[in-house]
């Protein structure tokens, strides 16, 4: 089976403009979470979703905002970009059933705001 | 909160080798699981090991184990026979119990493996 895809790979972006995220999970799996991850630090939570409900939030300004589609396939948008927002962005999806507490990343989108 | 705390920015080992990598976290949640992830220099995150904290026993999938002491909130990685591919950033992870719930990271930790 493939595993989590995030499209695209990289994307560079002006202050001010918005930005569409997008990520495929891996078939069957129901939830998706998304996380930054600022250069040298670990993965900050932004959203999960389930069954296309928002679940979680993270502690980020309403700039992000998120959605999950009927194929459980999931895009993250954020308007008005800052030079802060430059990150890496992953995608994780988590299955259903004994498994349902562990999280499997896709590669990630490369995020430059200049 | 939760908080994850990995103390070892940078850690190196020999090739064949064993190295342990340190991690403690903070909660007040009887229920919860610990994570080991790895991100090498291609940036995908990919699952290493994980422990549910009802369970006593420790972990262990190949050359990787944990260290697991509930009470002083330790969670600390065990890579023997060290190979020059287990380069990476290691992440400590914890996440509460329940169905849905997100993932708190540490800071990570670089391990560079050296021939």
């Amino acid at each position: 089976d493939a595993g989590v895809t995030q499209s695209p790979t990289h994307l560079i972006k002006t202050r001010g403009q918005q930005v569409t995220l997008r990520c495929s999970p891996i078939s069957g799996h129901k939830s998706v979470s998304w996380y930054q991850q600022v250069l040298g630090q670990g993965p900050q939570f932004i959203f999960q979703y389930y069954e296309k409900e928002e679940r979680g939030r993270g502690n980020f300004p309403d700039r992000f905002s998120a959605r999950q589609f009927p194929n459980y396939s999931s895009e993250l948008n954020v308007n008005a970009l800052l030079l802060g927002d430059s990150a890496l962005y992953l995608c994780a999806s988590t299955p259903f059933g004994p498994r349902a507490y562990e999280q499997y990343f896709g590669p990630g989108t490369r995020l430059t705001v200049t | 909160a939760q908080t994850v705390t990995q103390s070892q920015p940078e850690m190196s080992v020999q090739e064949a080798e064993t190295v342990t990598l340190s991690c403690t976290y903070d909660t007040s949640e009887n229920n919860y699981y610990l994570f080991w992830y790895k991100q090498p220099p291609s940036r995908q995150m990919i699952l290493v090991i994980r422990q549910e904290a009802y369970k006593q026993q420790n972990a262990t999938e190949n050359r990787f184990s944990v260290n697991f002491q509930k009470a002083a909130k330790s969670f600390s990685l065990k890579i023997s026979d060290s190979q020059l591919g287990d380069t990476a950033m290691y992440f400590c992870a914890f996440r509460v119990g329940g169905s849905q719930g997100n993932l708190i990271f540490g800071k990570g930790t670089k391990l560079s493996v050296k021939p």
